[in-house]
């Protein structure tokens, strides 16, 4: 069966420009997460959906940060007015409950570069 | 909140040799603790993961201890293989969400 699937896979975009990343969870899973992967770092949480709700957007860096999951499946994470910094991979997951013991299935991640 | 070490952050073994990788976490209300591989371009992989309630689990060459009361866990790669050179992470849970470590890089050399 289908994974995790995100698009676009690279994304080169001007500074202050603004961004939209896609992510198409597998089917059924009901939990989402979004992270973001500096280079040569691990994963740091961004934010986590179970179903549509917004559960927990603690790891957002800041106010230009934005995701939605309006039907519960796709998920689109936007960035507006991109710096400099916010160059990195951006990893999409899905789990297929919401606990906390369940595998977190990652897609490939899109890549962010910020000139 | 939750912290994840690791280490080593590169690691060389001979193929055929055995790898060990550590981790260390700080929150005790952590009670799951995966493993995921990271080969270049791709995202992360899950390649066996334990839950709290065992110390020790195993799937073929890979295998996974954990000590809660020390707060540490490891991974062991046995008869390791040209094809297990990758990027590692370990993760602890926390809440519904988990927190990496920083990653070691394997190369197994031929």
């Amino acid at each position: 069966g289908a994974g995790v699937s995100q698009s676009p896979r690279y994304k080169v975009a001007k500074r202050g420009q603004d961004v939209a990343l896609r992510c198409d969870p597998i089917s059924g899973h009901v939990s989402l997460f979004w992270y973001q992967q500096a280079l040569g770092q691990g994963p740091e949480f961004l934010t986590y959906f179970q179903n549509e709700a917004q559960l927990d957007k603690s790891g957002l860096p800041s106010d230009r940060f934005f995701a939605e999951r309006p039907e519960g499946s796709v998920s689109t994470l936007k960035i507006q007015r991109t710096q400099q910094e916010d160059s990195a991979v951006y990893l999409c997951a899905s789990s297929l409950a919401g606990q906390n013991t369940d595998t977190q299935y990652f897609g490939p991640g899109t890549r962010l570069t910020v000139l | 909140g939750e912290n994840v070490e690791q280490h080593p952050s590169t690691l060389s073994v001979q193929e055929g040799d055995s790898a060990v990788i550590k981790c260390t976490y700080s929150d005790s209300a952590s009670n799951y603790f995966p493993w995921y591989k990271q080969e270049l371009g791709k995202g992360p992989q899950l390649i066996i993961d334990i839950r709290s309630n065992v110390g020790e689990k195993k799937d073929q060459r890979i295998a996974v201890t954990l000590n809660k009361t020390a707060k540490h866990f490891s991974l062991h790669i046995t008869e390791t293989q040209p094809e297990d050179s990758a990027v590692y992470f370990c993760a602890a849970s926390i809440g519904k969400n988990f927190v990496f470590g920083p990653g070691t890089r394997l190369s197994v050399l031929p």
